[in-house]
């Protein structure tokens, strides 16, 4: 168990709806990232906060948006769906060095 | 722009046939390399950071080296439990985000 917690574990949706995937941080961690995963494609960092703050961005559609609390969870918020957005979508935190991974929420667009 | 590259794909290996997993790497001013394990479905779980050419770190049958240009992950009298996809990501100075690999998918025969 990293201590990175996500939910929901799975989400079904259909294309053009929204859907918000949240996930708490180790305690103590003050940088989350997030990241997709797909069958086709490795892990692609998206996107990157610290301690409330935009640090870092990836290949992030514009459809996608992030933010982090005061308590230091983050959501992650997709819009507009397509099939194509399917895949595991990954938290992971860390203070300085190696990042912590959650379970994923496993996202699937009909 | 930072880049690595893993290989094999894919590998093979019997129970107890040690091998090397290779990881390439292409980053302006390494700030660490990183070896995280993955089950299908599960969030990459952390192995080892790698700081400096030279540097190794060993945990059960799995070792991690470094030099300037790659690293490689030996693994020693495998097991079945040790199949799993290995990925190799890179951090520079350059940016705050992790730059993954591929992975490798090691089988482990009994």
């Amino acid at each position: 168990d990293s201590g990175v917690t996500q939910t929901p574990k799975h989400l079904i949706t259909a294309t053009g709806q929204r859907v918000t995937l949240r996930c708490s941080p180790r305690s103590g961690d003050l940088s989350v990232y997030w990241y997709q995963q797909s069958l086709d494609q490795g892990l692609q960092f998206l996107i990157q906060y610290y301690n409330g703050e935009e640090r870092a961005k990836g290949n992030i559609l514009e459809r996608f948006s992030a933010q982090q609390f005061p308590d230091l969870h983050s959501e992650l918020n997709l819009s507009s769906l397509e099939l194509g957005d399917s895949a595991l979508y990954f938290c992971a935190s860390s203070d300085a060095g190696e990042q912590y991974f959650g379970p994923g929420t496993r996202l699937t667009v009909t | 722009e930072d880049q690595v590259t893993q290989s094999p794909e894919a590998l093979r290996l019997q129970e107890g046939e040690s091998s090397s997993l290779n990881c390439s790497y292409t980053v302006s001013g390494l700030r660490g390399l990183f070896w995280y394990r993955q089950d299908p479905g599960k969030g990459p779980e952390f192995l080892f950071t790698l700081y400096s050419a030279g540097e190794e770190k060993e945990k059960e049958r799995l070792k991690a080296t470094l030099t300037k240009k790659e690293s490689f992950l030996h693994i020693t009298a495998p097991k079945p439990e040790d199949s799993a996809t290995y990925l190799c990501a890179v951090r520079s100075y350059n940016n705050n985000d992790m730059r993954f690999g591929a992975g490798t998918r090691l089988t482990v025969k009994p």
